[in-house]
Parts: C-alpha cells; structure tokens; sequence
C-alpha cells in the first residue's frame, strides 16, 4: 500500500513569508508526528497527534508554529513570518498507534532565503 | 527524560568486515529503542526495534542489536559489510509517557571501502 507522504518536496520562500507543509499518513494511521531535521543532526520532535488532537506539541520551537489534523488524517505544519533559521527537511511520520512502528514520509526541504 | 548519543558521527569499514555503530541512551522508563537507516535524499526506514522483549533483535538487511540495560547501550552490527549498506543510521528511544515521541541521536554515516 502506499506509504506516507509529503508535499511539497521542496519549498523556498523568503524570510517573513507564510508557509504550508502537508502530510497524508498511511491509512488507519491514528498517530501523526511531525520532526525537523537539520543539517547533520537527527531529527527533532515537534508534535504528535493522535486522531484529531495534539497529544504533545512541546518540541514546536515558539508560536510561529502550529500544526492541524482536522478529520483525523492528513496534517499540514504552518510556520509564520518564517526565518531563516527554519531552513530544514519536516519530516512526517504516521504509526498505527503511539506505541507502534512509526514510518516516515521523505520529507519536505524548506529553505528561507 | 530521554536522551541518545552515538559515539562517531563517522565510521568507515571496508567491504566484508564488520560493522558496529555505536549507541548509548539515557531513559527514566523502561525504553523501546529503534536504529533507522537514512539514504541520501530519502526517509527514515526501521531497521529494527527493542520493546522489552528479547535483548538480541534481528533486523533488516542482516543488522541486528543487542539491548544492555546495564551499559544503556543498543549497539548496531552487522557481520559483513556490503557496498548497499553505505548510509547514515541514526538511533532513537522512546519510552513511557513518552510513547510516540522518539528522540533520536545525531547520527553516524557508515562508508563503505571496496
């Protein structure tokens, strides 16, 4: 069956701009993460849903970030008046439940000019 | 709290001998522990799990790790290296309340000499 994914694979936008990242998880996936991976380094928590509600947003750096899962399914990751310093890959990942395997999407490379 | 260290973020090793990456964790609950591999340009893919059943956990591919609790540490090997094998693999734990999220180590990216 298909796998997760992201789009857009790559977005560039310029510092201050508004910014969209979209995850569709597997189907019959109740759990959805989002991670941020930066050069060299592995992947960082952001926040997890499971269903329609944030379970843990602590790893969301401040408030010019925020993350939706309306029905449950797919999930999009909004950054405001981004920087450059959120240039990275989101990575997304759904899992059947929170104690099951996670498996990731390839990712989205945002890069703030 | 949950932390990971991997001990070098570079390891090479030439083609057929083995390969051992280095993992060492830090949990204030019992943890499940994961090594993923990552290819240039590509996600994370599960190589194998530890969720508090056998210590000694096969994986894709011919990997296979041993959990520790005394050292907290879950070493990646493999016996015989292949040119495919070449990649960045990354550990994680997670654990507890803390289910779900995963907190992962910085990486070490494995090359392979022919």
């Amino acid at each position: 069956g298909a796998g997760v994914s992201q789009t857009p694979s790559n977005k560039v936008t310029e510092k201050g701009k508004y910014v969209e990242l979209r995850c569709d998880p597997i189907s019959g996936h109740t759990a959805l993460y989002w991670y941020r991976q930066s050069l060299g380094q592995g992947p960082e928590f952001l926040i997890y849903f499971q269903g329609t509600g944030a379970a843990d947003d602590s790893g969301l750096p401040n408030d010019r970030f925020f993350a939706v899962r309306p029905e449950g399914s797919v999930s999009t990751l909004k950054i405001q008046r981004t920087e450059r310093g959120d240039s990275a890959v989101y990575l997304c990942a759904s899992s059947l439940g929170r104690r099951d395997t996670q498996y990731f999407g390839p990712g989205t490379r945002l890069t703030v000019l | 709290a949950q932390s990971v260290t991997q001990l070098g973020s570079h390891v090479s090793v030439s083609e057929g001998a083995l390969v051992l990456l280095r993992c060492n964790y830090s949990s204030s609950v019992p943890p499940y522990l994961f090594w993923y591999v990552q290819y240039p340009n590509q996600g994370l893919q599960l190589l194998l799990k530890y969720t508090s059943a056998a210590t000694l956990v096969k994986g894709i591919n011919g990997f296979e790790a041993e959990f520790k609790k005394s050292e907290t540490s879950f070493h990646l090997t493999k016996p015989s290296a292949h040119m495919s094998d070449a990649a960045e693999y990354f550990c994680a734990v997670s654990g507890g309340t803390n289910a779900g999220k995963s907190t992962f180590g910085d990486g070490t990216t494995l090359t392979v000499k022919p």
